[in-house]
């Protein structure tokens, strides 16, 4: 399995600002995900990030909230903007395995708190 | 529509007290369905994949079975370090992407 690592691994930030994190992966992978985990909540998926193309989100999800860039295929971030206290939650960030058992593996997340 | 749900939401158990988690769900041609542990302040990790009715996976005290509207994951013996909750997700035939249920936290007591 991938060694997928994310940063930051917790933030703090004021309402109205930004926050980029980013997620590296120890081998090259077609296919990384974007979660949300709300306090207490199961993981919803914010977005598909391939290598070259724009993005895919989910519904309730728009790429001026939630931009993200997959600039090669070892790495790619998320930035949360115009952030408010609805935006305190976990994210995470997964990778999904080639070979056809379609299994994801996940980064330890980024716990957010907006004030 | 796409739909996974656990049962229960919590389950406690004394250590030596076996039970089984259901996961079942509803998806339009079942691609795979995933079981993951999550510990508190850390991401999902993998603990199964099955693909069709009839199918086993076992690790340590951890017991994977499918049937074609639900999946049970069977704990024989627990200990205390089995406490986490567990999730259960499903993906379709023709997706890339994996759904969530809510996930069952497990406490077993020693």
């Amino acid at each position: 399995s991938a060694v997928i690592s994310q940063k930051p691994s917790r933030d703090i930030c004021q309402r109205g600002t930004s926050l980029t994190i980013q997620c590296q992966v120890d081998s090259q992978v077609t296919m990384m995900f974007w979660y949300r985990q709300q306090p207490g909540q199961s993981l919803t998926l914010i977005a598909t990030a391939n290598q070259g193309s724009e993005a895919t989100y989910e519904s309730g999800f728009v790429i001026d909230k939630f931009p993200i860039s997959r600039p090669n295929l070892t790495f790619s971030t998320l930035t949360v903007s115009n952030m408010s206290p609805e935006d305190s939650s976990i994210y995470l960030c997964s990778v999904g395995q080639s070979g056809g058992k379609n299994i994801q593996y996940f980064g330890a997340g980024t716990r957010l708190s907006v004030l | 529509e796409d739909q996974v749900t656990q049962s229960p939401e919590a389950l406690r158990l004394q250590e030596g007290e076996s039970s089984s988690l259901n996961c079942s769900y509803t998806v339009s041609g079942l691609r795979g369905l995933f079981w993951y542990r999550q510990d508190p302040g850390k991401g999902p990790e993998f603990l199964f994949t099955l693909y069709s009715a009839g199918e086993e996976k076992e690790k340590e005290r951890l017991k994977a079975t499918l049937t074609k509207k639900e999946s049970f994951l069977h704990i024989t013996a627990p200990k205390p370090e089995d406490s986490a909750t567990y999730l259960c997700a499903v993906q379709a035939l023709g997706a890339s992407k994996i759904i969530f249920g809510s996930g069952t936290r497990l406490s077993i007591r020693p």
